[in-house]
């Protein structure tokens, strides 16, 4: 089992739509997660961090954190053509070290 | 955030050569790691980088592949030797900004994109 799990995509949304990104993970002592914008052909683009159950606003993003459930999501508000990207989900697992998902490609369509 | 440059930003090589990817910070830093983004993939953790010490590696990267070098807060180095086609990849290092974030999170440079023929 793969420690962070992602649907792949494509995630296709309107311009102008609610994009919903899942991740779940399996490591129950992780205390910090995080999600990164990769436009193709860039690195890594740190989005949001969060630590605590609940929801964490930031502009257009809202990252949703559920412990018990082990799951941690990220909504984009307005979704816009500059959005298309691939996202991922990191946390910071039970050594220390990052784990990735494989990431969620979003495309919003005008 | 810290500011990350990485040198080159992309190379093609031939196989059986070596090539030295450098990792400049602006700032002080005492994480530094090196990740391999193989295509289509996510990242994968390759060493951490340990300032005055010898690197600490993950399971499946031997330093006889890619011995990295440490020797100061701001600057690190990433050998991919010997290298095979299979080693064409994007290589990014990411460091952990203490001074602007919570010390577990991390920024990533814009990565070397290799490419081995």
């Amino acid at each position: 089992q793969k420690e962070v799990e992602q649907n792949s995509g494509p995630l296709s949304v309107p311009e102008g739509a609610i994009a919903s990104l899942n991740c779940t993970y399996s490591d129950r002592v992780s205390q910090s997660f995080f999600w990164y914008r990769q436009y193709s052909g860039k690195s890594p683009e740190l989005i949001m961090s969060i630590y605590s159950n609940g929801d964490k606003e930031d502009g257009r993003f809202t990252a949703q954190l559920n412990k018990a459930s082990q799951y941690v999501s990220l909504l984009i508000r307005d979704s816009q053509p500059s959005d298309s990207a691939t996202y991922l989900c990191a946390l910071d697992d039970s050594w220390g070290k990052f784990q990735f998902g494989a990431g969620t490609q979003v495309v919003v369509t005008p | 955030s810290a500011v990350i440059s990485q040198k080159p930003s992309r190379d093609i090589c031939q196989r059986g050569t070596s090539l030295t990817i450098q990792c400049q910070v602006d700032s002080q830093v005492t994480m530094m790691f090196w990740y391999r983004q193989q295509p289509g993939q996510s990242l994968t953790l390759i060493a951490t980088a340990n300032q005055g010490s010898e690197a600490t590696y993950e399971s499946g990267f031997v330093i006889d592949k890619f011995p990295i070098s440490r020797p100061n807060l701001t600057f690190s180095t990433l050998t991919v030797s010997n290298m095979s086609p299979e080693d064409s990849s994007i290589y990014l290092c990411s460091v952990e900004d203490q001074a602007t974030s919570r010390a577990d999170t991390q920024y990533f440079g814009p990565g070397t994109r290799l490419t081995v023929l």
